[in-house]
């Protein structure tokens, strides 16, 4: 499994854009890299997966370098609600399990 | 709504009880998934169902632990002589078996286990 390191904490203001980069210097050709968003009492939440270049959706957007040895997801103009955990994970595709990391707890301040 | 769903959502039991939890997975998922959490960690993986069939188990998934999901719809996780190094989150996904790129699992708002 390639393991992923991301930072254990980031702070941001409202209205900011966040760019939390996660490393998986051990991806393997198959593998996605998938970002999942949790707030406290709650099950994670799917944000974003990309393989590489960028992938963007309505929330955020996803920058995977041509080695693919990182990746950053970005989130445009964050507001309190953005406070979460954001777990980046690396898997192939039909990956039964996920292996979650410690994740990047995020907040955000007024 | 249609999303997961687990039961109870919280559950404090005594030491050496038995507990029982339920997930109900999306409707057409055919994957279901049974993750626990601890404080401050991410959910660690104990076990999986393609239909009914249990596919995978994780070695922290002890003898004390059985899960079923006996019609391939709704899983039980059973921990039985419960310990309070059991108390965790436990949460239960679901996913679509599609055969394409993808690692999206679905996740219930899980059940807080207590033990006392």
């Amino acid at each position: 499994l390639a393991k992923t390191t991301q930072p254990i904490s980031m702070d941001s203001y409202e209205g900011q854009e966040v760019n939390i980069t996660c490393s998986h210097n051990n991806i393997a050709t198959n593998d996605y890299i998938t970002w999942y968003q949790q707030f406290p009492s709650q099950g994670p939440r799917f944000i974003i997966q990309g393989y590489k270049t960028k992938v963007t959706n309505e929330v955020a957007s996803l920058f995977i370098p041509a080695d693919r040895k990182s990746s950053t997801l970005s989130l445009p103009r964050v507001s309190l609600s953005d406070t979460a955990v954001y777990y980046c994970l690396v898997g192939g595709t039909g990956r039964r399990a996920l292996t979650f990391g410690s994740g990047t707890r995020l907040q955000v301040q007024p | 709504d249609t999303g997961v769903s687990q039961n109870p959502r919280h559950k404090i039991t005594k030491r050496g009880q038995n507990v029982t939890f339920r997930c109900d997975p999306i409707s057409e998922h055919n994957r279901l998934y049974w993750y626990r959490q601890t404080l401050g960690q991410g959910p660690e993986f104990l076990t999986y169902f393609q239909n009914e069939a249990q596919l995978e188990k994780s070695r922290l998934l002890s003898d004390r632990f059985s899960a079923e999901r006996p019609k391939g719809s709704f899983s039980t996780l059973e921990i039985q002589r419960t310990e309070q190094g059991d108390s965790a989150m436990y949460l239960c996904a679901s996913s679509l078996d599609a055969g394409t790129a993808g690692n999206e699992q679905f996740f219930g708002p899980g059940t807080r286990l207590t033990v006392l």
